[in-house]
């Protein structure tokens, strides 16, 4: 069964740092693309970072450049979001999100989602 | 602020159809990016309903099916059921914005 499983949510203060986990199982991890998706609570889903198979090539949107960085371990078959400089306005769920088999460019669907975990950012 | 602009609810009784409307730019649907579409369903995580403007997952009813035209994109649902209310999401991606983007999203209703 193909399955994303998401870790390392919690609570941090402003200005701290969490490290999320995905943990891939039951497709060739290190042939698709994967993403960081968020959904700050109530509200609608936000892309928030890309890496492509390899990990040779990476991308962020303007509202976490510089702060979040992704990584993957393909011998792992984990994903990770290296997440500093925490604001109020990262709290969300973070789900990680499979590239699905239909497309190779930058418009490609995301076709398998984990459950999600919780990041809350508070003091 | 997203770049994709959807509406916010739409409802009908069961058994109608409803269209939900994706609308975007010449950066993003109109320069020719796929568009698709994400049910999520209320506790969970989003789940692919349309793929490549048009196409269906395997298991997705054929009561979904989605098109593109110009810098729009539409999701239709027809014999709207009790279970097809969710949350629904297009995406992307913007060349503006070097990213993937998604729409406001629109909440479905069965009445």
């Amino acid at each position: 069964e193909v399955q994303l499983l998401e870790s390392g949510g919690g609570l941090v203060q402003p200005g701290g740092s969490l490290r999320l986990s995905c943990a891939a199982s039951g497709f060739t991890f290190s042939s698709y693309a994967m993403s960081w998706v968020r959904q700050a609570p109530g509200k609608g889903l936000e892309w928030v970072s890309a890496i492509s198979g390899s990990g040779g090539s990476t991308y962020y949107a303007d509202s976490v450049k510089g702060r979040f960085t992704i990584s993957r371990d393909n011998s792992k078959n984990t994903l990770y979001l290296q997440m500093n400089s925490l604001r109020a306005e990262d709290t969300a769920v973070y789900y990680c999100a499979k590239s699905g088999p239909y497309s190779s460019g930058p418009d490609d669907a995301f076709d398998i989602w984990g459950q999600g975990t919780m990041v809350t950012v508070s003091s | 602020q997203s770049v994709l602009t959807q509406p916010p609810s739409v409802s009908g009784a069961p058994g109608q159809r409803v269209t939900i409307s994706c609308t975007g730019s010449s950066s993003n649907i109109g320069a020719g990016y796929d568009v698709h579409w994400y049910q999520q369903l209320p506790g969970t995580a989003p789940k692919l309903l349309i793929y490549g403007n048009s196409n269906r997952p395997s298991g997705v009813p054929d009561r979904f099916s989605g098109s593109k035209s110009g810098t729009s994109a539409s999701l239709a649902i027809t014999g709207l059921q009790a279970e097809d209310e969710a949350d629904y999401y297009c995406q992307s991606y913007d060349s503006s914005l070097s990213g993937r983007v998604f729409g406001t999203g629109t909440k479905v209703t069965v009445l």
